[in-house]
């Protein structure tokens, strides 16, 4: 299997623009995470989706950020208007059948600079 | 809510054993550990799904302790490879943590 793909690997936006990050699951996995890394908070969940249904987004820091599953293979991470404390590593990762409980299998990342 | 790893940072030479402990304020139903190299994704080393249960993986083992909420990585006799930020994982509930992470550094 490919494993977890995301897209971009890198991105760099001036503030104020609408950024959106890609991810593809492992095909077969029941759940799909979002997480945030920076140096000063560490690793953050921002929301999972269990079979395309968003579970738990008490880690999204605020309005501008919002997150869509609309099948299976394919997620999405938007945030518009973009600051540059957004700046940071995204990650994606997902799991089978008991989502956190289970091994999480993480993407490369997202890179995101906002200037 | 996030759990609290110690030691911050720590430093081995080669062969070395090491402790790296996370602790969780809130009742833990299971314990991930999650290895990640500088400019990389964290990668799985195992979960442990039961009070008092230990795990182990070549010379890399964990114990959790339900009762204390806590949850120890023990590395034996480490490698240069071992070099890497450690991350737990706390699951309680439906929610899950990671932790504040360990840096640990393997020198010849």
């Amino acid at each position: 299997d490919a494993g977890v793909i995301q897209s971009p690997r890198h991105e760099v936006t001036e503030m104020g623009q609408e950024v959106t990050l890609r991810c593809k699951p492992i095909s077969g996995h029941d759940y799909l995470f979002w997480y945030r890394q920076t140096m000063m908070r560490g690793l953050e969940l921002l929301i999972y989706f269990n079979n395309n249904v968003p579970i738990d987004d008490s880690g999204m820091p605020e309005d501008r950020f919002s997150a869509k599953m609309p099948n299976a293979s394919f997620s999405t991470l938007k945030i518009q208007p973009s600051e540059p404390r957004d700046s940071a590593v995204y990650f994606c990762a997902s799991s089978q059948l008991g989502g956190p409980k289970e091994t999480q299998y993480f993407g490369p990342g997202t890179r995101l600079l906002v200037l | 809510q996030q759990p609290v790893q110690s030691p911050q940072a720590v430093i081995l030479r080669e062969g070395e054993d090491a402790v790296i402990n996370c602790s969780s304020s809130k009742a833990l139903y299971s314990v991930h550990w999650y290895r990640q190299k500088h400019g990389e994704a964290p990668v799985f080393l195992m979960i442990l799904l039961k009070g008092g249960e230990q795990k182990g993986h070549d010379k890399i083992s964990a114990s959790f302790n339900e009762k204390k909420q806590q949850s120890s990585l023990y590395l034996t006799a480490s490698q240069l490879s071992y070099s890497g930020t450690y991350f737990c994982g706390t699951v309680s509930g439906n929610q899950f943590y990671f932790g504040t992470g360990t840096s640990l550094t393997v020198i010849p």
